[in-house]
């Protein structure tokens, strides 16, 4: 059966930085790319970005690149989101999601993040 | 950025009805080389996970009804659900993955009356 499950999430403060997992079984993990989506208290979704399979090449939303960083250990099928100068907008539940042929296949139940001092 | 419009917002039906959600695009999703439009629908019920529902915006997912049916090409795109059941009660949301960066829509609120 595949799983994904996030961990990670909490309150943290303004400024502040956070790393995200996102440990995948049931599957090949080292064969498919991995995607993390947010979904913000409002529910608006957001992609945040993606990862090769190697971990070779990463894409970002343009809006978010410069503060968060995607990674993965294929050894421990685990997938990663860094998080750095975290924001009151950045306050969301954050999805980890496997992509096969560029759509978001499965989701993990998402871990959440509360930015506020 | 692609820019997708969902519409409407949110629509009450009664158990057994068919109810059409549009979704559409500020530019075409269509690739012409595999003449493949890149939109995604996915199913959030109350308390849940996103599921997906619908790829290359006709195809279901494994395991989903098929009273839902994607259709559309381009810019326009729609999911129809058809005889509504309880179990359907749902936020939905379109996606394109056609460029970077990936876009959702902002969903429709499916009610029942």
């Amino acid at each position: 059966e595949v799983q994904l499950v996030e961990s990670g999430g909490g309150l943290v403060q303004p400024g502040a930085s956070l790393k995200l997992s996102c440990v995948a079984s049931g599957f090949t993990f080292s064969d498919y790319w991995m995607s993390w989506v947010r979904q913000t208290p409002g529910k608006t979704m957001e992609w945040i970005g993606d990862i090769k399979y190697d971990g070779s090449y990463t894409n970002y939303a343009p809006s978010l690149k410069n503060r968060f960083t995607i990674s993965r250990d294929n050894a421990k099928s685990t997938l990663y989101l860094q998080m750095s100068n975290v924001r009151s907008e950045d306050t969301a539940t954050y999805y980890c999601t496997i992509l096969r042929d560029w759509y978001f296949d499965f989701w993990g139940p998402g871990t959440m993040v509360t930015v506020s001092s | 950025d692609i820019a997708i419009t969902q519409s409407p917002s949110s629509v009450a039906v009664s158990v057994g009805e068919t109810v059409t959600l549009s979704c559409k695009s500020s530019q075409s999703l269509l690739y012409s080389e595999n003449n493949k439009d890149y939109l995604g629908w996915y199913q959030q019920k109350p308390g849940q996970t996103p599921k997906p529902l619908i790829y290359w915006a006709t195809n279901r997912h494994t395991g989903v009804p098929d009273r839902f049916t994607g259709s559309g090409s381009g810019t326009d795109f729609t999911l129809i659900i058809s005889s509504v059941q309880a179990e359907d009660l749902a936020d939905y949301y379109c996606e394109q993955y056609f460029v970077y960066p990936y876009t959702f829509g902002a969903g429709t609120k499916l009610e029942l009356k």
